[in-house]
């Protein structure tokens, strides 16, 4: 069954410091990839998505990630965290063909200490 | 993308009620999906609804449980019927493609 795995539930960072989510995916071919965070009480925004081309994808709020098809990965990173940064961080995918639906990964809870 | 506007933001209601949460687009879009995300929890998607046809469930969802409503091309609303505590979710509702969509605030439901 096609899934997306986020292994990490909660990760604590500091400010400044740099970050990486993780996001592995289970489908038969490449699916299309989506990042989205959901701020406290707030409902979910994209960050930045991978169709095809540049495996390096950039993003709002300094966000980049990085496709590796041999990892079946898609990565989250940014170089410098910033307080406001903390949030939920969604992994989602889709079949890029068919009628599949959106799957979402379980989240990763983003803590920042100062 | 559009902006997305969704109503009530948040309510706490008793088991055996029924809540309809609104769902307000600013431009007009073919398809509009809902969500639920429970308590820790990642979102599960309930149905699509486009304009003029019926709502599509997903396994697990039936209309009666979870009427849909699509009047035109910026709204839709969404009733959660019969409320027992375990629908005590968030509730959101996205819009655009099957491959790309953007997300309401969404409504945080308690039902005691």
């Amino acid at each position: 069954a096609q899934s997306v795995t986020q292994p990490d539930i909660h990760i604590t960072v500091s400010e400044g410091a740099s970050l990486e989510l993780r996001c592995n995916y289970s489908y038969g071919a490449t699916p299309y990839l989506f990042w989205y965070v959901q701020s406290p009480g707030q409902g979910l925004q994209l960050l930045l998505k991978y169709f095809s081309g540049d495996t390096l994808v950039q993003g709002i709020k300094g966000f980049e990630a990085e496709f590796k098809r041999s990892q079946s990965s898609f990565n989250l990173r940014k170089p410098s965290v910033h307080w406001s940064d903390a949030a939920e961080y969604f992994c989602a995918a889709i079949s890029n063909f068919g009628n599949e639906k959106l799957t979402f990964g379980t989240g990763t809870r983003l803590t920042i200490i100062p | 993308s559009a902006v997305i506007s969704q109503k009530p933001s948040r309510d706490i209601c008793q088991r055996g009620t029924s809540l309809t949460i609104q769902c307000q687009v600013d431009s007009q879009v073919t398809m509009m999906f809902w969500y639920r995300q429970q308590p820790g929890q990642s979102l599960t998607l309930i149905a699509t609804a486009n304009q003029g046809s019926e709502a599509t469930y997903e396994s697990g969802f039936v209309i009666d449980k979870f009427p849909i409503s699509r009047p035109n091309l910026t709204f839709s609303t969404l009733t959660v019927s019969n409320m027992s505590p375990e629908d005590s979710s968030i509730y959101l509702c996205s819009v655009g493609s099957r491959v790309e969509q953007y997300f309401g605030p969404g409504t945080r439901l308690t039902v005691t």
